[in-house]
């Protein structure tokens, strides 16, 4: 059984620029959650989808971030348009049913942002 | 709110020795879920344990245990007999049982396993 997967693993974009971000999370789970770790921080929650609907947006950063999971399997996450801050690991997870269940995460997505 | 505190920031360890990584949390929930996560230099999250707060008993699987005492709010993970292979960061979750079911981590314990 495949993983979590992101795409791109890796991006260097200029301030202003705009990024999206993809994660497929693993096959047939309905939870979908964003994360982000910025240098020397905890890896902190940004939002969790339950198929296409969010469940929890609390931990998004401001309204330059936008998320969508259109049909309830792949995510994106867009950054438009970007700033230095923004620059971390985003991670995905995925789990099968929600609170309380383990969460796989994805290999993260490295965003530099200059 | 709930908080997960990993004092240790790095820890360096010879070859076979056996270390500890503590993990301390708060939350006012009684049902609720710990985890541990490893990040090895690649970069991936790896899950290696789950444990609900009404399961105190203490979990030993291979080289690694993990030592979970409600009465001091711990979950903390030891490896014995370390291995080069075991460095990594190492991430401690917690997550309520109500409500959403987001993770909150700690800031995670780089453990350096020399050869």
């Amino acid at each position: 059984e495949a993983g979590v997967t992101q795409f791109p693993s890796h991006s260097v974009i200029e301030k202003g620029q705009t990024v999206t971000l993809r994660c497929d999370p693993i096959s047939g789970h309905d939870n979908l959650y964003w994360y982000r770790r910025v240098m020397g921080k905890e890896i902190k929650f940004l939002l969790h989808f339950v198929k296409e609907s969010k469940q929890d947006e609390s931990g998004m950063p401001n309204n330059r971030f936008l998320a969508e999971r259109t049909g309830g399997t792949y995510s994106t996450l867009k950054v438009q348009p970007a700033e230095l801050e923004d620059s971390g690991v985003y991670f995905c997870a995925s789990s099968q049913q929600g609170a309380g269940e383990t969460q796989y995460f994805g290999p993260g997505t490295r965003l530099l942002v200059l | 709110a709930q908080k997960v505190t990993q004092a240790q920031t790095e820890i360096s360890v010879v070859e076979k020795e056996d270390v500890t990584l503590d993990c301390v949390y708060e939350t006012r929930d009684t049902t609720y879920y710990l985890f541990w996560y490893k990040q090895p230099p690649s970069g991936e999250l790896v899950f290696l344990i789950r444990r609900n707060s009404f399961d105190e008993q203490n979990e030993i699987s291979g080289r690694y245990s993990w030592n979970f005492q409600k009465s001091t709010s711990s979950f903390n993970f030891t490896i014995t007999a370390s291995q080069v292979v075991d460095s990594a960061v190492y991430f401690c979750a917690l997550v309520m049982n109500s409500g959403y079911s987001t993770l909150t981590f700690g800031k995670g314990t780089m453990l350096l396993v020399s050869p």
